[in-house]
Order: structure tokens, then sequence, then C-alpha cells
């Protein structure tokens, strides 16, 4: 069974950073591009960034480019997404996901974990 | 950007009705286009991969259909556990996008 634990999140101010981990199991890790989701509170879903089964490849929405960087270890199963220069706006429940395919750019989250809560605020 | 404009944004409906839920997409997607169901407090889970492709597991009365920029999410006879926010999404152009959600009420 597919298991996605994120952590990480926390409450910090804006201008901040701040490292958001998940932790996976039952699956071939280093298989599957891998998402980072977020969503606002009372708010829609927002795609976020992925990088692909190597860590070769990484792409990210618009509104976190350049002060977002997603990165794997595959040797621990883990996925990561570095926040910095944090906004308001950034606040969020941030949901990592595995691709439903198995080594392409071109899927699509089909198991995601709970959820861990970034709150931007002074 | 490739934006997904869903429709309706609310319903309210009555068990056992049918539901038609739309997204449009402002360019061609192909069938790269997937449907989630996201009930309150809980994750997103995978309803329609594909535009028609049913993921395991879920019930035959979700259906999906469409191809290049419309899509529809069918549900045939509405169960009181359908209640939550359906959204669509595209895997076609990066970065990927979500259509804004419709939320389904159950009267």
């Amino acid at each position: 069974e597919v298991q996605l634990v994120e952590s990480g999140g926390v409450v910090v101010q804006p201008g901040g950073s701040l490292r958001l981990s998940c932790a996976a199991s039952g699956f071939t890790f280093d298989d599957y591009t891998m998402h980072w989701v977020r969503q606002a509170p009372g708010k829609g879903l927002e795609w976020v960034s992925l990088i692909s089964w190597d860590g070769g490849s990484t792409y990210y929405a618009d509104s976190v480019k350049g002060r977002f960087t997603i990165s794997r270890d595959n040797s621990k199963n883990s996925l990561y997404l570095q926040m910095n220069s944090l906004r308001t706006e950034d606040t969020a429940l941030y949901y990592c996901a595995k691709d439903g395919e198995m080594a392409t750019i071109w899927g699509f989250p089909n198991s995601w974990g709970q959820g861990t809560l970034v709150t931007v605020s002074s | 950007e490739i934006v997904l404009t869903q429709s309706p944004d609310f319903q309210s409906v009555t068990p056992k009705e049918k539901v038609t839920i739309t997204c449009r997409a402002s360019q061609s997607i192909g069938s790269s286009l997937h449907w989630y169901q996201q009930k309150p407090d809980q994750s997103p889970k995978l309803l329609i991969k594909y535009a028609s492709q049913s993921f395991s597991g879920v019930p035959s009365r979700f259906s999906g259909s469409g191809s290049g920029t419309d899509f529809t999410l069918t549900i045939n006879s509405l169960e009181a556990e359908d209640a939550a926010t359906y959204y669509c999404h595209q895997s076609s152009s990066l970065p990927q996008t979500f259509g804004q959600g419709t939320r389904l009420e159950i009267k």
C-alpha cells in the first residue's frame, strides 16, 4: 500500500524559509515522478511542482518559480520542498503526491498524503 | 499556462439524480484530463484518468468523456456519499493545472 507522510509545516513569518519533507513507502520510489500540490484554506487545489523519477527534471508553477526548490533523495525514499521568501499567499496545506505512471513527467498525481500545513503570518 | 474552467461551481442535487460536471480547457489537451473527488477534511482521490478511464476501485456510477478542450464527468444515480468537491486536472502541458472545483451538495 502506498503511504506518503508529509512533515515540516509550521507558522513562519513573511520572508522566511521552510523545508517540507515527504516520506514514501509501499512502492518503488525511484520509478516515479513526484508532485507537490497545495490548497489554501477554503480554496481549490493548486499544482506547485514536480520532479522526475531520477531527479533530473524539475518544473514549477509560476507563482513559486525562483522561490521554491523541489528535490528528492532516492536512497531515503524522500521528497522535499525548500520554500524561500515566503509570502502570506503561500499559506496552505501542502500535499505530496505520487505520479500515476512510471518514468514519465507527463503523468498525474494518483496517490496523495494527508498534507502538512504551512502558515505564513507575522 | 492552460486554464481549466469547470461548470457549475456549485450544484445541489437529490439522491439518484444524474449529475454532469463540465471542464473546458483554454487550448487542446488531447485526453490528458483527470478527475478527482475531495471530501471535507480528506485528501483528493483520483476518479478518472485520461478523460474516460476509470481508476481502480471507483464505483461504476462515475464516468468521464471528452477530448480536446471539452470534458465531462458524469455521476449516475447519485448517492449521499458523493457529496464532495470535484476537480479536473490537466497533465498535457507544464505547468500542470487544476480547475477551480465544483462543489456538490446532496439535498
